[in-house]
């Protein structure tokens, strides 16, 4: 399958320090990335969907101007949690979509990002 | 919006047994339906996949079943292992492009040796 990787793996901050995450698809074109929050012991919540060269797409309930997307290439999209603060310690995920082929409904996942908040 | 609801939330079986896990959506335009293996610490890993076109898929020891009429599906794992334990996820969504997935609450397995 795909392989998407997603830097850091995990990250420790003080309150109000913008963290930056980024997920990239390594051997194929994503025209289209989401990005999913999970706390413990959950599922996985999606909270926007980036695409490539335009605005991302945010879920009911989150915040565009806290969770900064930016997809400026068709292998990179980035996650900047700004101002960071405690509730926003949780588990990020991206996945990526192969813009290619007859199954481009596949979904493949970054390895997550532990972000804790002091 | 699509719902998919999954059970059970846990499910502990011996090695060598068989294990099922069930789930149900209520989007009847859906029409891919992946399951997903997430051990701890780590981000979701595709293992297999079906499309409304096709009402079974087996890979080795993992099969899934569907039902469109009902609109639930089923992932099976056969000749279970300790290594299978781990927290598994169904999903739903209308495919292709930018449509989005929705992950049912997810199943906790326990293969015990």
């Amino acid at each position: 399958g795909a392989v998407v990787s997603q830097h850091p793996s995990w990250v420790i901050c003080k309150s109000g320090t913008s963290v930056k995450i980024e997920c990239r698809s390594l051997d194929f074109q994503a025209t289209t990335m989401f990005w999913y929050r999970q706390f413990p012991k959950q599922s996985l919540m999606l909270m926007a969907t980036s695409n490539e060269g335009s605005k991302a797409t945010y879920e009911q309930g989150v915040e565009k101007d806290k969770f900064l997307i930016n997809h400026a290439s068709l292998t990179l999209s980035t996650l900047t949690v700004t101002s960071a603060h405690p509730e926003d310690s949780s588990f990020y995920i991206c996945s990526a979509r192969d813009a290619r082929g007859q199954s481009n409904e596949k979904l493949f996942f970054g390895s997550g990002t532990q972000l804790s908040v002091l | 919006g699509e719902n998919v609801e999954q059970h059970p939330s846990t499910l502990s079986v011996q090695e060598g047994d068989s294990a099922v896990i069930k789930c149900t959506y209520s989007d009847s335009a859906s029409n891919y339906f992946p399951w997903y293996k997430q051990e701890l610490g780590k981000g979701p890993q595709l293992i297999i996949d079906i499309r409304s076109n096709v009402g079974e898929k087996k890979d080795q020891r993992i099969a899934v079943t569907l039902n469109k009429t009902a609109k639930h599906f089923s992932l099976h794992i056969t000749e279970t292992q300790p290594e299978d334990s781990a927290v598994y996820f169904c999903a739903a969504s209308r495919g292709t492009g930018f449509q989005k997935l929705v992950f049912g609450t997810g199943t906790r397995l326990l293969v015990s040796p």
